[in-house]
């Protein structure tokens, strides 16, 4: 089975400053998708960033990047140049690769603040 | 294009009644997820379907039970409702069972009294 720690349970950052959110997993599986999620007030959770396990470079999409140590089983989001918007909950989930459904296994979260 | 929409967006059950959630996937998407999250925790996965037949169960009681229509909407039935069934429930749809690519709805917060 695999499981996601999140254990950071809230943090807070000035408006265009950079945040780093981690998260640490467990799993027997060599070949595995990682993923942060969003989930604002509106209930709603957006992807924000996903990562193939097989792949050595690490994910970028605009303002959010990851460091995906697979050995260590590490796997944090970077946001840089934080906005109003980009308050919320984050989740960092675990999917398998080429399993028999698209599972997502997700941690605790952590509530994200920024600060004007 | 609409998204994954769900419906009721609230309600509120009394202990050991029955509730029925529905959700209608992105328009192509063949696969519907349903995931609960409790407050202050993140989503536990509870059943996914493709094509009307189950393709993966969590570790909930038998008094959760699913199905799949074929214009691929789903219903989710929760039996004999405990206070601890209390949560967002969540819907995902996807192009079939191996995307990686899940949209979610905005979710039925449900409230056992």
């Amino acid at each position: 089975a695999q499981t996601v720690t999140q254990s950071q349970p809230e943090m807070s950052v000035q408006e265009a400053e950079t945040v780093t959110l981690s998260c640490t997993y467990d799993t027997s599986e060599n070949n595995y998708y990682l993923f942060w999620y969003k989930q604002p007030p509106s209930r709603q959770m957006i992807l924000v960033i996903r990562q193939e396990a097989y792949k050595q470079q690490n994910a970028t999409e605009n303002r959010f990047s990851v460091n995906f140590q697979k050995a260590a089983k590490s796997f944090s989001l970077k946001i840089s140049d934080s906005q109003l918007g980009d308050t919320a909950m984050y989740f960092c989930a675990f999917m398998k690769h080429a399993g028999a459904n698209s599972k997502l296994t997700f941690g605790k979260g952590i509530t994200l603040s920024v600060r004007p | 294009d609409a998204g994954v929409t769900q419906s009721p967006t609230h309600l509120i059950k009394t202990r050991g009644q029955q509730v029925t959630l529905r959700c209608s996937p992105i328009s192509g998407h063949k696969s519907v997820s349903w995931y609960q999250q409790v407050l202050g925790q993140g989503p536990q996965f509870i059943f996914q379907y493709y094509e009307k037949e189950e393709r993966g169960r969590g570790n909930f009681p038998d008094r959760f039970s699913a199905r799949q229509f074929p214009n691929y909407s789903s219903e989710l039935n929760v039996n004999a409702l405990l206070l601890g069934d209390s949560a967002l429930y969540l819907c995902a749809s996807s192009r079939d069972p191996r995307d990686t690519e899940a949209f979610f709805g905005q979710g039925t917060r449900l409230t056992v009294v």
